[in-house]
Formats: C-alpha cells, sequence, structure tokens
C-alpha cells in the first residue's frame, strides 16, 4: 500500500520556534507538496518540489521555506512560528492520477 | 475570483438520498477532473478520477464533467452514513507537467441514519 507519512499527527510551539514538518513517500514520485488547510479557506498551497533540491512557491510562501536534500523527503520549515500559522498542514506527492495525501499535521502555535 | 468554485455546504441528507456536489471552474485549459474525500481529522483521499466530458461510474458514485460550461458534479446514489465527510473537487491543467492541482474549498456532507 503506498505511502505518504507525516511525521506528527499533533504538534504545539511556541510562538518564534523554528518548527519543522517533515514528509516521506515511498511511491519514487517527483513532485510533491505542502499545502494548508482552515475553516472555510480550503486547501492553498505553500511550496511544492518536482525534483530533488528543486522548489517552487505557490499561493502563500511568506513565513515558510522547504527542503528536498532526498526524493523521498519533503520537509516544511516554518522560520518563527507565529500564532497565525496555527492550522492543518497536509503533505502530499503525485503521480498521473491524482495525488496522494498524508494524514495531516495539526500544529497549534502559541 | 477563485479558479474553482464549491459550495462549502453544510448539506444534510437522510441515508439512501441522492447526493449532488458540484462545481465551477473558469480556466477553459482544465483537462483533469478529481473528486477527493476527507474524513475528519483525516487527509483527502482520491474518490473519483477523469479527464473527458460525460459520466464515469464507480458502485454507487458518478462523476460527470460538462466542459463547455465548466461544470462538474459528483452524484452519490443511496447514500450512508460512513458518506459523512468533505468533499473536495480539483483540477489539473492541460499539458501540467508539474502536477499542480487547484482545488475547491470542499462541501462537508453529512448522512444521518
Amino acid at each position: 500500500d503506498v505511502k505518504v507519512t507525516q511525521s506528527s499527527r499533533y504538534l504545539v510551539k511556541r510562538t518564534g520556534e523554528k518548527v519543522f514538518l517533515e514528509c516521506v513517500q515511498d511511491m519514487d514520485h517527483e513532485n510533491m507538496f505542502w499545502y494548508r488547510q482552515d475553516p472555510g479557506l480550503g486547501l492553498r498551497l505553500i511550496y511544492f518540489s518536482y525534483d530533488v533540491k528543486m522548489k517552487e512557491k505557490g499561493d502563500i510562501p511568506e513565513g515558510y521555506s522547504v527542503s528536498r536534500e532526498k526524493k523521498e523527503r519533503f520537509s516544511l520549515i516554518l522560520e518563527s512560528a507565529s500564532t497565525n500559522q496555527t492550522s492543518m498542514y497536509l503533505c502530499a506527492s503525485s503521480s498521473f492520477y491524482g495525488y496522494t495525501f498524508g494524514s495531516g499535521t495539526r500544529l497549534t502555535v502559541v | 475570483q477563485k479558479e474553482v468554485e464549491q459550495d462549502p455546504g453544510p448539506l444534510s441528507v437522510p441515508e439512501g438520498a441522492i447526493v449532488s456536489l458540484n462545481c465551477t471552474y473558469s480556466n477553459s485549459a482544465f483537462q483533469y477532473f478529481m473528486w477527493y474525500r476527507q474524513y475528519s481529522r483525516k487527509g483527502p483521499e482520491l474518490l473519483m478520477y477523469t479527464y473527458s466530458s460525460g459520466n464515469k461510474e464507480d458502485g454507487r458514485f458518478t462523476a460527470q464533467v460538462d466542459k463547455s460550461s465548466k461544470y462538474i458534479s459528483l452524484f452519490i446514489r443511496d447514500s450512508q452514513p460512513s458518506d459523512s465527510a468533505t468533499y473536495l473537487c480539483a483540477m489539473e491543467e492541460r499539458g501540467s507537467t508539474l502536477g499542480r492541482l487547484y482545488f475547491g474549498r470542499g462541501t462537508q456532507l453529512t448522512v444521518w441514519p
């Protein structure tokens, strides 16, 4: 069974902390994505990557960065967490037939 | 204007009802159309995938695409309480190599017994 695994289901961090969200896929997909999901706003694309060490900004990249050192791993970094980054974060990788999502990380910044 | 519009609901129906979920879009380059289902506190999962106008059926689910009207629908027959979830439509442009999808905001569906 193919999988996208997000390392944490729930995280609580303090304002100003540097936060790392990890995502690993076992499908040898080239494209990987990070979204955040908020009530009433739907899924919003933060960053995506189409190859190792390659990245593209999505619609809301401010306050975030990403790292893709290996094909299977795509990390989202919150440089200095703020309360408005409290959200559900979803990682996905894509094939011809659409995305496979991870289970999500619910991040709370206090 | 958002590229993909979807009524967020919520939609509440009795068990056994026929459910109709809809999305409209403005980008004529969209060629691939998907429906995802998302249970509470889970990631979305692919439910239906289609790339041509017309209907595609899979069990109790039918996906319908009308490219001339830029309108897609998902029909659920004989709805069950286990169908209670948020349904997201998604679209991809023709010729896209990066695989980026454009999502609707999702429709929350509750099927009560």
